[in-house]
């Protein structure tokens, strides 16, 4: 069966540690992955797109990487803040712009 | 900025009830979306839209109708709300256009059926 995993367990960092979390996937074949960010009582927000013809992708303290044979992505965030504590979603394509979401990892980042 | 808005921030509802909760985008985009997520869960895809008009079911359409009357509105509809059916409901849109594919979510609908 298709499923996407991530690490149910919270991740609790101290602050201006790096932050890595995991989203493992099994029985897809997505031509790309997304990474979203969700504070408490809203909607997600979208933060990074990578696509299966790259490895890796950055955007300021944020780095994600993508390996199609490992089924894998990793979501680094560098010098983590207090600021960054929310839930982290990941989501693959499933047929055009259809997304499949994980059910997050929570971040807690303590100063 | 791209505003997706939802009608209700938080909703009471009895069990048998009908219930609509409206979404409206401002960006034009093709691409509409209604998600419940549940604890552990995670979003769970109800139904979208391609276009005005057209619908297709997701992962858990029972239960739920939509409408999509304009391009910037789409509605999901409760035929007999359920207490099962108390959840967040998130509303999403995104652009038809290759190469963007984010989607925008409304601030989300947390209903409770009693």
């Amino acid at each position: 069966s298709q499923k996407i995993e991530q690490n149910s367990e919270a991740l609790n960092i101290q602050e201006g540690k790096t932050a890595t979390l995991t989203c493992n996937y099994t029985n897809y074949s997505p031509a790309y992955l997304q990474w979203y960010r969700q504070d408490p009582g809203r909607g997600p927000v979208f933060l990074l797109l990578i696509r299966e013809n790259e490895k890796e992708k950055r955007k300021e303290r944020l780095k994600v990487t993508f390996d199609t044979t490992l089924k894998q992505s990793l979501f680094h965030i560098t010098a983590s803040q207090p600021a960054d504590s929310a839930t982290y979603l990941c989501a693959l394509d499933s047929h055009g712009n259809k997304l499949v979401f994980g059910a997050g990892t929570i971040l807690r980042v303590k100063s | 900025d791209v505003k997706v808005t939802q009608s209700s921030r938080y909703l009471v509802k009895r069990t048998g009830e009908k219930v609509f909760l409206e979404c409206v985008q401002d960006m034009d985009h093709e691409n509409m979306f209604w998600y419940r997520q549940d604890p552990g869960l995670g979003l769970r895809l109800i139904y979208f839209s391609y276009d005005v008009k057209m619908k297709e079911k997701g992962d858990i359409p029972e239960g739920y109708s939509v409408s999509r009357e304009k391009k910037e509105r789409f509605s999901l509809i409760l035929e007999s709300a359920s207490t099962n059916q108390t959840s967040m409901y998130l509303c999403a849109s995104s652009s038809g256009q290759v190469h963007s594919y984010e989607q925008y979510f409304g601030p989300g609908t947390r209903l409770t059926v009693t």
